[in-house]
């Protein structure tokens, strides 16, 4: 069973509005939890980092939630925008080496 | 500053053959990862390099897979008598310590005929 499970798997919206996607995981204990984006035939890049302690994390456009007790993060997108097209990869880090989800691909339309 | 080099970028071999994989970290970086991401499919974690200590091969699929680091810097992932479940896009990330943000480099897209 996947340790970080991350929905909706796709996910297609108008460019301009928000989106949220999810993450839950059973990795524990862990040191942190973390959002990439990933673009087409790119390697990932880190959005945010949040460790066991913190609640929010803002970049930008993108907010990440983390609530330790349910095991849950979530990254929130306002006002998409055409760039926002990606995969986008929730990671928790377990002692050395990283869990990756599998990734929710969004497409934003204009 | 440079980021984390890979090369090559796109690697096409015949079923059987070995092919080596090239990972330039980020300079100072103690900690150098590779990973698999299969079409369709999440970051498979291979292999972890920190420091001077011994290597995390925990995540390696089988003997045919290995990787060094020399020096400390750069390190080479070598796939043995590959297979066509071996296709893949292998990526190298590194940080300059154990728990810190990793940097990705663009990645290796492996095609194995």
């Amino acid at each position: 069973k996947n340790q970080v499970e991350q929905s909706p798997q796709s996910l297609i919206i108008l460019e301009g509005k928000n989106c949220t996607l999810q993450c839950n995981y059973t990795v524990s204990p862990f040191s942190n939890l973390r959002w990439y984006k990933q673009d087409t035939g790119r390697g990932p890049v880190s959005l945010t980092i949040m460790t066991f302690s913190e609640n929010t994390k803002s970049n930008g456009r993108y907010t990440a939630t983390l609530d330790a007790d349910t095991k849950q993060s979530s990254l929130h997108i306002t006002a998409s925008q055409l760039s926002d097209s990606a995969s986008y990869i929730c990671v928790v880090h377990d002692t050395g080496k990283l869990i990756f989800g599998q990734g929710t691909t969004l497409q934003v339309k204009p | 500053g440079a980021g984390v080099s890979q090369s090559p970028s796109n690697k096409v071999t015949e079923k059987g053959k070995d092919v080596e994989l090239r990972c330039d970290p980020i300079s100072g970086h103690t900690a150098l990862y590779w990973y698999r991401q299969s079409l369709g499919q999440g970051l498979e974690f291979l292999i972890y390099f920190q420091g001077n200590s011994a290597p995390d091969k925990s995540g390696l699929p089988s003997d045919r897979f290995s990787a060094e680091r020399t020096g400390g810097s750069v390190s080479t992932l070598t796939i043995q008598r590959t297979q066509q479940e071996d296709s893949a896009v292998y990526l190298c990330a590194s940080s300059p310590r154990t728990s810190g943000e990793q940097f990705f480099g663009p990645g290796t897209r492996l095609t194995v005929l």
